[in-house]
């Protein structure tokens, strides 16, 4: 399997503009998650899903980002518009399966490094 | 403010070495996970331990955690260069998200 596969690996945009960001999750995993790290406040969990349905959204920050999973091979994170602030290396993993009382295996992606200028 | 805070932040030590990596938290979880990550690519899962006071360890990497399961430690024996990487602790809660301290960055010299 080629794992988690994140697109672009390095974004350069001026503030104000839009910014996609692409994942594909490893084949059969029903859970995806987003998060942002940052030397301030490290890794941070923005959103996740359960079978392409947005589970719990509360880390996302502002109104600006947003999320999709059109299917259940292909999630988005945007942020429009983007500002300074908002340069970070967001990540994107995905899991099989959610144990009650347990944690399974996240596997992450490489990364988008973006940098708003 | 982070639920789990890790100490050292950073740590360099000379090849052959031990060193040992905490992670405390004032929160109960129901599991607590070590990753390591290294520079340009997501971290990557070392272990999962669930029972309170349970041992794991997985060659010279030995994990421990505390019976009241809100922390743990990492220990390396005889660190190698390959063990250089960013270590972050992550604790589950029963919501299902994690959790991640801020990260641990260890350096081993050759």
């Amino acid at each position: 399997d080629a794992g988690v596969i994140q697109s672009p690996r390095h974004e350069v945009t001026e503030m104000g503009q839009e910014v996609t960001l692409r994942c594909k999750p490893i084949s059969g995993h029903d859970y995806l998650f987003w998060y942002r790290q940052t030397m301030m406040r490290g890794l941070e969990l923005l959103i996740y899903f359960n079978n392409n349905v947005p589970i719990d959204d509360s880390g996302m920050p502002e109104d600006r980002f947003s999320a999709k999973m059109p299917n259940a091979s292909f999630s988005t994170l945007k942020i429009q518009p983007s500002e300074p602030r908002d340069s970070a290396v967001y990540f994107c993993a995905s899991s099989s399966l959610m144990g009650l009382g347990n944690t399974d295996t996240q596997y992450f992606g490489p990364g988008t490094r973006l940098t708003v200028l | 403010t982070q639920l789990l805070e890790q100490s050292p932040q950073f740590l360099s030590i000379q090849e052959g070495e031990n060193l040992t990596v905490y992670c405390n938290s004032s929160s109960v979880f129901s599991s607590l996970q070590w990753y390591r990550q290294e520079p340009g690519e997501g971290p990557v899962l070392l272990v999962t331990v669930v029972t309170g006071g349970e041992v794991k360890k997985l060659k010279r990497l030995t994990f421990q955690f505390g019976d009241a399961r809100k922390d743990s430690s990492l220990h390396i024996t005889a660190a190698q260069p390959g063990d250089t990487g960013l270590y972050l602790c992550a604790g589950a809660s029963n919501d299902y998200k994690l959790s991640f301290g801020a990260g641990t960055t260890v350096t081993v010299r050759a």
